[in-house]
């Protein structure tokens, strides 16, 4: 079935880095853009980046921009977010989601993994 | 960026009842919107693309209409399920930005 399972989250130091993974499974991976969302504690939904089916382009939110990369292995079947510059403000819910568009993103997620969550603490 | 304002925040309602939910973009969209459910613990879930498509396996009690500014997701009869948080999301333009929610609570 079709499948996304994130992981690499934890507790992390202000300032440090981690990197999360998306694995997907039941689809074609390489052919879709693939987004990451978060969700702080007891906070709404807060799109985070997105990027090309074959990685060509990318494009992030402003509060991210510059500490975060999202980059995919479509060999592997997998997606990353490198989170850099750790504040409390990143404390959330990490989702990835895929684009329910083929090639051409339009935007719209159709399927969500379960989340992995990272904690800014020192 | 692109501002999504949904009303009400948070609404009562009984099983039976029929429900809107409104969301309101600081500039226009087109049809570039979609919502999602929320159940708690839970990652969300697509329900409707592009403004007024029902996403596969959606019961049909759920739809949405509008376009440009200002769209509406409703729920004809409310199902003991359907009680949880509610979000739209612009994909007109980047950062794709969420509303801030709306629980449908059970009265």
């Amino acid at each position: 079935q079709v499948q996304l399972v994130e992981s690499g989250g934890g507790v992390v130091q202000p300032g440090r880095s981690l990197r999360l993974s998306c694995a997907a499974s039941g689809f074609t991976f390489s052919t879709y853009a693939m987004h990451w969302v978060r969700q702080a504690p007891g906070k709404g939904l807060e799109w985070v980046a997105i990027i090309w089916y074959d990685g060509s382009g990318e494009y992030y939110a402003a509060s991210v921009k510059g500490r975060f990369t999202i980059s995919r292995d479509n060999s592997k079947n997998t997606l990353y977010l490198q989170v850099s510059s750790l504040g409390d403000e990143d404390t959330a819910v990490y989702y990835c989601a895929r684009d329910r568009r083929v090639i051409v993103p339009g935007g719209m997620m159709d399927v969500w993994g379960k989340g992995t969550t990272v904690t800014v603490s020192s | 960026d692109i501002q999504m304002t949904q009303s009400p925040s948070s609404v009562s309602a009984s099983v039976g009842d029929r429900v809107t939910i409104t969301c309101r973009a600081s500039q226009g969209i087109s049809s570039w919107l979609a919502w999602y459910q929320q159940k708690p613990g839970k990652a969300p879930k697509l329900l409707i693309y592009g403004a007024s498509s029902l996403q596969s396996g959606v019961p049909s009690r759920f739809s949405g209409s509008g376009s440009g500014t200002d769209f509406t997701l409703t729920i004809s009869s409310l199902q003991p399920e359907d009680f949880a948080t509610y979000y739209c999301q612009q994909a007109n333009s980047f950062p794709h930005t969420f509303g801030q929610g709306t629980k449908l609570e059970i009265k």
